[in-house]
This record gives structure tokens, sequence and C-alpha cells, in this order.
């Protein structure tokens, strides 16, 4: 399984648009990568899956380089209900358990 | 998205007793089940992966005789956590795949033994 590195946390005000960059080196040819968002006492919640490019959804956008080598997750003018612990996390298929890295801490601050 | 359910969301037991966490997924059929811990502050760890119908498998240091898993159905696992103890208490996680590429995690349960 693929490790993942990423910014222990990052600040933010509210309205930004907020990105976290994630190194997946020896990222698989069959992985995709895939973030969660956590909040404290409640389980990840999937919030983006990518396999290569940019993929978007009604509440983020993944970009993929083309090495696959490293991603970035958009999040488009943060609130604080977005403040939250963002996981990045590579695996070829949906039986493949997830190993989880530590994750960045988000904080939105009005 | 898929759902995942687990019951119940906080238990609490005396040391020495067992107890059971029930994971479910309620729109798709589970192949594979995994169960996490996760203590204050820290990220998940996984404990185990359960397939229907055969035996979870276990990862290295995690207890098999003391965190009994049991994935009798395609939407159904079971955490059974015998003689507890206070080193016990934990916020446990299970997430489900119905064999496509995402994992849907279940809301976590809090176990405190006292």
């Amino acid at each position: 399984l693929a490790k993942t590195t990423q910014p222990i946390s990052m600040d933010s005000y509210e309205g930004q648009e907020v990105n976290i960059t994630c190194s997946h080196n020896n990222i698989a040819t069959n992985d995709y990568i895939t973030w969660y968002q956590q909040f404290p006492s409640q389980g990840p919640r999937f919030i983006i899956q990518g396999y290569k490019t940019k993929v978007t959804n009604e509440v983020a956008s993944l970009f993929i380089p083309a090495d696959r080598k490293s991603s970035t997750l958009s999040l488009p003018r943060v609130s604080l209900s977005d403040t939250a612990v963002y996981y990045c996390l590579v695996g070829d298929t949906g039986n493949t358990p997830l190993v989880f890295g530590k994750g960045t801490r988000l904080s939105v601050i009005a | 998205g898929a759902v995942v359910s687990q019951h119940p969301s906080r238990v609490i037991c005396k040391s020495g007793t067992s107890v059971k966490i029930e994971c479910r997924s309620l729109d798709f059929q589970a192949t594979t089940m995994f169960w996490y811990r996760q203590f204050p502050k820290q990220s998940l760890m996984l404990m185990a992966t359960s397939n229907e119908g055969s035996k979870a498998t276990y990862e290295q240091g995690v207890e098999k005789d003391k965190f009994l898993i049991n994935h009798a159905s395609l939407t159904l696992s079971t955490l059974t956590v015998t003689s507890a103890h206070p080193e016990d208490s934990s916020f446990y996680i299970c997430s489900a795949t119905g064999g496509g590429n995402t994992i849907y995690f279940g809301e976590g349960s809090w176990l405190t033994v006292v």
C-alpha cells in the first residue's frame, strides 16, 4: 500500500479556497486516490476519488498530475463547518484495506 | 452514496465483560468489511479485515481471541471485545465495500470500559 504524506495542519479564513496537497511517490498503477473528511467522534466521510487529471463534485475538486505522485484536494470558499481532519489515501480496489496516515487538521477561522 | 451503520454509537461496560458492536451495510452487499480503532487525537488504526463467510484477517499486534469478528452475512459484521479492560476504551469504526473502488465508513462506536 502506497504511503502518503500530508501537512499536519493548515489554517484558513472563512471564504478562502483551501488546497491540501498529498504526496504518494510509490503509488501503483492500479491505485486510486481517495480523500476523506473526519469530524471529532464521527467516522470518515468520503469526499472525492480520482485516478488521474481532474475530478470535481459538489463539494471539492481533486487535481492529479500526470505522474500521479501527488494530488491536491481543493475546497472552494471554506466555512467554519469545514474544520476537520482530511485524509488522503491510495489503494487499488475496494477490497484492499485503506491504511491511514496522520491526515491534515484544517482549522477555519472566522 | 452508500450507507454503513454502526450500533451502538456509545456503550459503557464493566471491566471483564464482553461487548458487541454491529456494522451494517444498508443499501449494498458488503463482501468485505474492515474494522479500525482510533484513540483521541490519533489516526485510524486498522485492526482486521472481515470477509463474508470466512475467518477474519487480523493485523499484527491485534489479538484475535480478544477482538472476535464475525461476518455471517453480506450486510452484517460484528466485533466483540471479550473480557474488556479500560485500555480497550476507544472509538471503533467499521468500513465496507461492495467490491467497487470506494470504501464507506460507519459513524463509529465509542467504547468506555469502567
